[in-house]
């Protein structure tokens, strides 16, 4: 079976541009979740879907990140215009339910110039 | 305060060694936790379930002390491979959903 996809694995641009991040849950999974992991702030949940539905958006930083799951095979991350403290790793994970143990993606390392 | 704590480490151990981790949890509401190992540079993945009457599976034990608010991890005859970051996980129950990582615990098996 597929785990979890992630696209791009690695993607460096410069401050202001956009960037948009992908992923594709576990076939038959109902929640996804979106982390960032740094060295100084460990996984730093962003957001979820239950049901492709966000249910906390909590953590996204600000404004300039948006994450949308149009169907429940896909989701993105999408941050505009972005910033040098927004390079991290970008994590996405999915799982049967909000209770049940995650299944994450091999990430996505975002370096932003 | 951050609701699930660990200690950062790093352990450094000798190969054969037990070593044992603990993570402490806030949230009085926490029903389910987990152990997820993470290796340089890749994604965290599962290690093992937390149960309420403790597990076992191989070299790995884990168990819960509801009353004290920890999850610990046991590992006995380490092994070089075990070298990695070891991150608890809370989640809570009824009511309002939270899931909270640890920061995690370098481990370092030495020859």
């Amino acid at each position: 079976d597929a785990g979890v996809i992630q696209s791009p694995r690695h993607e460096v641009t410069e401050m202001g541009q956009e960037v948009t991040l992908r992923c594709k849950p576990i076939s038959g999974h109902n929640s996804l979740f979106w982390y960032r992991q740094t060295m100084m702030r460990g996984l730093e949940l962003l957001i979820y879907f239950n049901n492709n539905v966000p249910i906390d958006d909590s953590g996204m930083p600000e404004d300039r990140f948006s994450a949308k799951m149009p169907n429940a095979s896909f989701s993105t991350l999408k941050i505009q215009p972005s910033e040098p403290r927004d390079s991290a790793v970008y994590f996405c994970a999915s799982s049967l339910g909000q209770r049940e143990k995650l299944f994450f993606g091999s990430g996505t390392q975002l370096s932003v110039l | 305060r951050k609701e699930v704590e660990q200690d950062p480490g790093p352990f450094n151990v000798p190969e054969g060694a037990t070593v044992a981790f603990n993570c402490t949890y806030s949230n009085s509401a926490s029903q389910s936790f987990f152990w997820y190992r993470q290796d340089c540079r890749k994604e965290p993945k599962l290690l093992m379930s937390v149960y309420s009457s403790g597990n076992e599976d191989g070299r790995f034990t884990a168990q819960l002390n509801r009353a004290s608010q920890y999850i610990s991890l046991l590992i006995r005859d380490s092994k070089l491979s075990d070298s990695a970051t070891y991150l608890c996980v809370a989640i809570s129950g009824a009511g309002s959903y939270q899931l909270t990582f640890g920061k995690g615990t370098k481990l370092s098996v030495i020859p």
